[in-house]
């Protein structure tokens, strides 16, 4: 089983419709929490960052992260064409005794398209 | 743009070869990581570098290694290439180490080997 695990879809949606992607983790040392969002052919772009549980919003995007249920989303309201990308989860944790290490570990990534 | 720079974009090479790929950070950024893209395996982490000494391990292959040089730009070497290694190459950087730092990442080179 991979530590990550995200739905690879792919997703298509209506202009407008409200997106929901997510990812489910079985490491409890995962702290911080990312989304990125990739162009065909492109670098992965950091669009969200979480640490711990809790909500944070950015302009049509709002990152989740439950770490009860070990259980992150990524929500994009008023969905643009230009929204359609892989989208891909990625985490990263603690070693023993509180350091915390850059290695970030990716979900396979959901394929979005928004058509108009 | 996120500031990190990749060269060469695309490599064509033939099995049992070497390459080098190489990667400047963004300005001031200390830390740089590899990562390894494939169809099967999704985004996975190679190396990580800080201020010129490895901090991190991933699956990396003992025919792969890499290194950072006193300007911080890094290097990741490729040797016995076979045609599993091809890929994108990213490189990513961030500003410290830890997760705590957000990484960005570069265009990436993409790697054929035939």
């Amino acid at each position: 089983q991979k530590e990550v695990e995200q739905d690879p879809g792919p997703l298509s949606v209506p202009e407008g419709a409200i997106v929901s992607l997510n990812c489910t983790y079985s490491n409890s040392a995962f702290q911080y929490f990312m989304w990125y969002r990739q162009y065909s052919r492109k670098g992965p772009e950091l669009l969200m960052y979480t640490y711990s549980s809790g909500n944070k919003e950015d302009g049509r995007f709002t990152a989740q992260v439950d770490k009860s249920s070990k259980y992150i989303s990524l929500f994009i309201r008023d969905s643009q064409p230009s929204d359609s990308a892989t989208y891909l989860c990625a985490m990263s944790g603690l070693y023993a005794g509180g350091t915390s290490y850059g290695k970030l570990t990716f979900g396979q990534g959901t394929i979005l398209t928004v058509h108009p | 743009d996120s500031g990190v720079t990749q060269t060469p974009k695309h490599l064509i090479t033939a099995t049992g070869q070497r390459v080098t790929l190489r990667c400047s950070p963004r300005s001031g950024d200390l830390s740089v990581y590899w990562y390894q893209q494939s169809l099967d395996q999704g985004l996975q982490f190679l190396i990580q570098y800080y201020n010129g000494e490895e901090r991190a391990k991933g699956n990396i292959l003992e025919r792969f290694s890499a290194q950072q040089f006193p300007d911080l730009h890094s290097e990741l070497n490729l040797s016995s290439l076979e045609l599993g290694d091809s890929a994108l190459y990213f490189c990513a950087s961030s500003v410290g180490t830890g997760g705590v730092y957000e990484q960005y990442f570069g265009p990436g080179t993409r790697l054929t080997v035939t």
